[in-house]
């Protein structure tokens, strides 16, 4: 079956300190992947999605940034974290084709930035 | 564009009671999915039930079914025999055809259930 794992699961970091988040999968290849970030209260807004390695689409311009090095690793970073980038973050999969393309959550890291 | 309404900010509902939660959508694809997610506190999002906008019948899973009138764009989520464990953050999302396949996500239902 597949997992998707996220890390770290809380995150307090200063405003302009870099920030990585990440995010594996197992159990499945060539997985789209998502990122998304939840403020406090509301909705899912999606940050990034990719199709492949190396593969990125941005959603919203921002202070963030993804990247997939290999085929079930996605990674968020940020060279200077703002006070608005604080939330909680969530990254998903779903499969590459056919099925319902279903999208499965990870944990999600919960960051605070001061 | 797409777009998904959840007109109830937040429910309550007596515990093994059933209870509705709406959402509303709009698209002009003629191939969409819908989707029902479940957050508890601990924040993580969970997959409920799945329904294809070609699909016939309701879906249905376990306690948990949609009910879709595609003329109304209505895809109402109906949970039956609550438990203490239904209470949670619930999502109405949708999916259009082509591209990557985009999901956007409704602004949430807060199910309160009541022993």
């Amino acid at each position: 079956s597949q997992t998707i794992h996220q890390w770290p699961a809380t995150l307090v970091q200063p405003v302009g300190s870099p920030l990585s988040l990440e995010c594996t999968v197992e159990g499945t290849s060539n997985p789209n992947l998502y990122w998304y970030r939840q403020a406090a209260g509301r909705g899912l807004q999606l940050l990034f999605y990719s199709v492949g390695i190396g593969q990125i689409s941005s959603e919203v311009p921002q202070n963030l940034s993804a990247s997939r090095p290999q085929d079930r690793q996605f990674i968020l970073s940020s060279k200077k974290l703002l006070l608005s980038d604080s939330g909680f973050y969530l990254c998903a999969w779903s499969l590459r084709t056919g099925g319902t393309d279903t999208q499965y959550f990870g944990p999600g890291t919960r960051l605070t930035v001061l | 564009a797409q777009k998904i309404t959840q007109t109830q900010p937040g429910m309550f509902v007596q515990e093994k009671e059933a209870v509705t939660l709406d959402c509303t959508y709009d698209t002009s694809d003629p191939s969409y999915g819908l989707f029902w997610y479940k957050q508890p506190s601990s924040g993580e999002m969970i997959f409920l039930i799945y329904q294809g906008s070609y699909d016939q019948q309701n879906a249905t899973e376990g306690r948990y079914s949609l009910n879709f009138q595609k003329a109304r764009k209505s895809a109402n989520l109906v949970i039956s025999a609550s438990q203490l464990g239904d209470s949670a953050m619930y999502f109405c999302a949708m999916r259009a055809s082509g591209g990557y396949q985009k999901v956007t996500f409704g602004t949430g239902t807060k199910l309160q259930v009541i022993p």
